[in-house]
């Protein structure tokens, strides 16, 4: 079965940037997997930020952008502030009309 | 405003059957497809199943293959989910979420959730 991986926590300084991946346990993420980008506060339901790749979701800030980075899906989050420390998570499309959320990365800034 | 509003979650024992709601306002519900996402508690999203728009394709996790099914009715904007042969592992907040009309993604907006827990 295909696992998709994320690092499982991340660490940034306020107006920082960083570059969060989502890989394939084996294989390359390609535009293929229409890569998305979820954002989510304990307790709350996640919220969209970027789906095929790259297009943002409505009202999203241009600080957050998606990208294919060698193998890896990725999500640069650039002039980090206190309000995007919370869990983000991709989800790759496996065909068949089936997804495969990667495990999740807590990000924490400070 | 495009809403989706979950509901059906509630404590349940061991090889039960639920079966979840999710009614939807603000767009033309026919027009989407729609897809089931849970989370376990203190755990990650897992991705659950989806149904077209018109009802005329269906997909759905391994991990719920042949006891989980989803239905619609568009003429009441509603999107179900029926879990059988319920276990532990089914445990979590439901995500109702609408995907995109113009790109593949399972969700550009996401419901509040209902929670489904199975214990005996």
């Amino acid at each position: 079965q295909t696992v998709v991986t994320q690092e499982p926590s991340f660490s940034v300084s306020p107006g920082g940037t960083v570059t969060l991946t989502c890989a394939l346990s084996s294989g390359s993420v390609s535009t293929s997997y229409y890569p998305s980008w979820y954002q989510q506060t304990p307790g709350q339901a996640p919220r969209t930020l970027i789906y095929n790749t790259n297009i943002r979701s409505s009202g999203v800030p241009d600080r957050f952008s998606g990208s294919i980075l060698g193998n890896k899906a990725a999500l640069t989050i650039t002039g980090a502030q206190a309000d995007d420390e919370c869990f983000y998570y991709c989800v790759l499309s496996m065909g068949s009309g089936t997804w495969v959320f990667g495990g999740g990365t807590q990000l924490t800034v400070l | 405003e495009v809403q989706l509003v979950e509901s059906g979650g509630g404590l349940v024992q061991p090889g039960g059957s639920l079966r979840l709601s999710c009614v939807a306002s603000g767009f033309t519900f026919s027009s989407h497809s729609m897809h089931w996402v849970r989370q376990a508690p203190g755990k990650g999203l897992v991705w659950v199943s989806c149904m077209k728009g018109d009802g005329s394709f269906t997909a759905f996790a391994d991990s719920v293959k042949g006891r989980f099914a989803i239905s619609r009715d568009n003429a009441k904007n509603t999107l179900y989910l029926q879990m059988n042969s319920l276990t532990a592992e089914d445990t979590g907040v439901y995500y109702c979420t609408r995907g995109p009309t113009t790109v593949a993604s399972p969700a550009d907006y996401w419901g509040q959730g209902t929670l489904v827990a199975v214990s005996s």
